[in-house]
């Protein structure tokens, strides 16, 4: 499996700010996603991140507030822009198995915005 | 439309004793995927199986089994004499074979020393 790591791994931001989380995996993968995990619930996924191209957008989700970037095979960035309270949750990226159908994740960064 | 139902919200159990975590879904597709994951309290989700609708062959992994029963639609996961580092919430997810995920609710485990 792939070994996933994001920076920062928390952080405490004030309303109206944005934060920038990255994602470096240690091989090279076609596939990277972006998901959230607000307090106490499950997995949602925001976006994929495909290198070369626009990232593809989940229902709810829309790149002006999730600008995301994958300028390389092994990398990709999440910005959550305009932060309310309620982006308050855990961010994770992942990476598709060799498999291609089980994914492996990051440890994720835990983001309060206060 | 697919779904999975993961009914158990919390369970507490003492070192040592068995626990089932049951995870139900629904699908209509004739090929999907199931999978397990843990997220220790540390918030990394971490990979514990995959099944294949085509493979109802139970599995087993150490303290870790798994049930996959199509007739029921439930793929159900136990963990054998228990230990306090099987803590986390458990997350039980479907997929038709892209990346798209359903994940269930989630179970949290507590096992007390």
């Amino acid at each position: 499996s792939a070994v996933i790591s994001q920076k920062p791994s928390r952080d405490i931001c004030q309303r109206g700010t944005s934060l920038t989380i990255q994602c470096q995996v240690d091989s090279q993968v076609t596939m990277m996603f972006w998901y959230r995990q607000q307090p106490g619930q499950s997995l949602t996924l925001i976006a994929t991140a495909n290198q070369g191209s626009e990232a593809t957008y989940e229902s709810g989700f829309v790149i002006d507030k999730f600008p995301i970037s994958r300028p390389n095979l092994t990398f990709s960035t999440l910005t959550v822009s305009n932060m309310s309270p309620e982006d308050s949750s855990i961010y994770l990226c992942s990476v598709l198995g060799s498999s291609s159908y089980e994914q492996y994740f990051g440890p994720g960064t835990r983001l309060t915005v206060t | 439309a697919q779904k999975v139902t993961q009914a158990q919200t919390e369970i507490s159990v003492v070192e040592k004793e068995d626990v089932t975590l049951d995870c139900v879904y629904e699908t209509r597709d004739t090929t999907y995927y199931l999978f397990w994951y843990k997220q220790p309290p540390s918030g990394e989700l971490v990979f514990l199986i995959r099944r294949n609708s085509f493979d109802e062959q139970n599995e087993i992994s150490g303290r870790y089994s798994w049930n996959f029963q199509k007739s029921t639609s439930s793929f159900n996961f136990t963990i054998t004499a228990s230990q306090v580092v099987d803590s986390a919430v458990y997350f039980c997810a479907l997929s038709r074979g892209t990346y798209k995920y359903i994940f269930g609710t989630g179970t949290r485990l507590k096992v007390l020393a």
